[in-house]
């Protein structure tokens, strides 16, 4: 157990629907990455946050958004779903913002868009 | 930006034989390379890395050794149990705080 939590486990929905994805990082830890791993892309980095502040973005389409809460945990907001948005998505936490922090990542989100 | 190439996508290995993954780097500015493992329906989960200031790093069965020049990085698992099958990922991390990973490599420890 990597003491990052991320809720809901599996989300399923519809083309054109809106969901939230949630994580905790683990105690402590102030920087909050997003990842979506797909079959045929693997992993990308979608965008990294710390204490609240966005520090870089990735890949991250323009229909998805995300954000960090004064207490630390962070929602990434998915909308208008398309089926190649089906995916599982991890955040990971870390101490700080420097590269090189160990990145602890949470079990995910099965997200399937019907 | 970073593009992270890593081979072989498959590996299958006897048990107590090594195992050797590469990656390679195109980004000059990337100054640290992690290495994870993810089993069926985890996360990844870190397993050894490496920063641009060093050339080697061990830790009991698990080595990894980079070199910059050559902008290239690989994974060396040596006496291959059948608990290390798994999916492995190589990473190369900017200052930024991007990550940019490669496909993966499926690795099979036949008992």
């Amino acid at each position: 157990d990597s003491g990052v939590t991320q809720t809901p486990k599996h989300l399923i929905t519809a083309t054109g629907q809106r969901v939230t994805l949630r994580c905790s990082p683990r105690s402590g830890d102030l920087s909050v990455y997003w990842y979506q791993q797909s079959l045929d892309q693997g992993l990308q980095f979608l965008i990294h946050y710390y204490n609240g502040e966005e520090r870089a973005k990735g890949n991250i389409l323009e229909r998805f958004s995300a954000q960090q809460f004064p207490d630390l945990h962070s929602e990434l907001n998915l909308s208008s779903l398309e089926l190649g948005d089906s995916a599982l998505y991890f955040c990971a936490s870390s101490t700080s913002w420097e590269s090189g922090e160990t990145q602890y990542f949470g079990p995910g989100t099965r997200l399937l868009v019907l | 930006g970073e593009n992270v190439e890593q081979h072989p996508s498959t590996l299958s290995v006897q048990e107590g034989d090594s195992a050797v993954i590469k990656c390679t780097y195109s980004d000059s500015a990337s100054n640290y390379f992690p290495w994870y493992k993810q089993e069926l329906g985890k996360g990844p989960q870190l397993i050894i890395d490496i920063r641009s200031n060093v050339g080697e790093k061990k830790d009991q069965r698990i080595a990894v050794t980079l070199n910059k020049t050559a902008k290239h990085f690989s994974l060396h698992i040596t006496e291959t149990q059948p608990e290390d099958s798994a999916v492995y990922f190589c990473a190369a991390a900017t200052n930024a705080g991007k990550s940019t990973f490669g496909d993966g490599t499926t690795l099979t420890v036949k008992p």
